[in-house]
């Protein structure tokens, strides 16, 4: 029934691991988007996938690579792990051809030690 | 630049009392604008939305918003708060065209209800 679904919920891992989040929409949705959620509650952007096709891509390092198998995932895999990757990850789908609100996953609480 | 400034980092309200948080934007052409809320421990929610027309929108929960384009402005308000209205409140903006674009965040507003 949920509409954006994420796993893990949790993730607490050692730094240099390897660790992939995924997300998934039954919305219908064209877009999906990663967001990180830093301590203080700061929300940027990370990527954009438009049918499956890379279309946001902020300055974010090469350790964090995006694929999207079809347009109704979008799966987060991050290299090499650091500290200041510790965050709060969410995934969020919209409607492309529309008004752009919008759906946010539960978020994936990262923690590195 | 694209931006959005939510002046007020943390506000403290007693119940009952009128709620005001600032939002002011800075984005090139026509904006969709939004206000998101996030309970403690919980993923962001849509509180509401303004695309065109009628510039004052209600949203859930009692909350409204006014757009004032001639001050890049969409405030939230609220003439009542209860303890249940602790939480995060985000107020974003985004470009009004046919393509996906990416939403731009405020930084937050915490705000906190003393019982």
């Amino acid at each position: 029934d949920t509409a954006v679904s994420q796993t893990p919920k949790y993730l607490v891992t050692q730094m240099g691991n390897d660790k992939s989040i995924k997300c998934e929409q039954n919305l219908g949705h064209d877009t999906m988007y990663w967001y990180k959620q830093d301590s203080k509650k700061f929300l940027k952007i990370m990527f954009s996938y438009n049918n499956k096709e890379l279309i946001i891509n902020e300055t974010v390092p090469n350790r964090f690579s995006p694929k999207s198998p079809d347009k109704a995932h979008l799966n987060l895999h991050i290299n090499s792990l650091e500290l200041g990757d510790s965050a709060v990850y969410f995934c969020a789908s919209s409607q492309s051809s529309g008004l752009n609100e919008q759906f946010f996953g539960p978020g994936t609480r990262l923690t590195v030690l | 630049a694209q931006s959005v400034s939510q002046h007020n980092h943390h506000v403290i309200l007693s119940e009952a009392a009128s709620l005001e948080l600032g939002c002011n934007y800075s984005y090139g052409g026509t904006v969709n604008l939004f206000w998101y809320v996030q309970y403690p421990g919980q993923h962001l929610q849509l509180l509401l939305k303004y695309f065109s027309g009628d510039p004052l929108v209600k949203g859930i929960k009692g909350f409204e918003a006014e757009f004032i384009k001639s001050k890049f402005s969409f405030n939230l308000r609220k003439p009542s708060v209860q303890w249940s209205d602790t939480a995060e409140y985000f107020c974003a903006v985004n470009g009004r065209r046919s393509s996906a674009s990416k939403i731009i965040f405020g930084s937050g507003t915490r705000l906190s209800i003393r019982p």
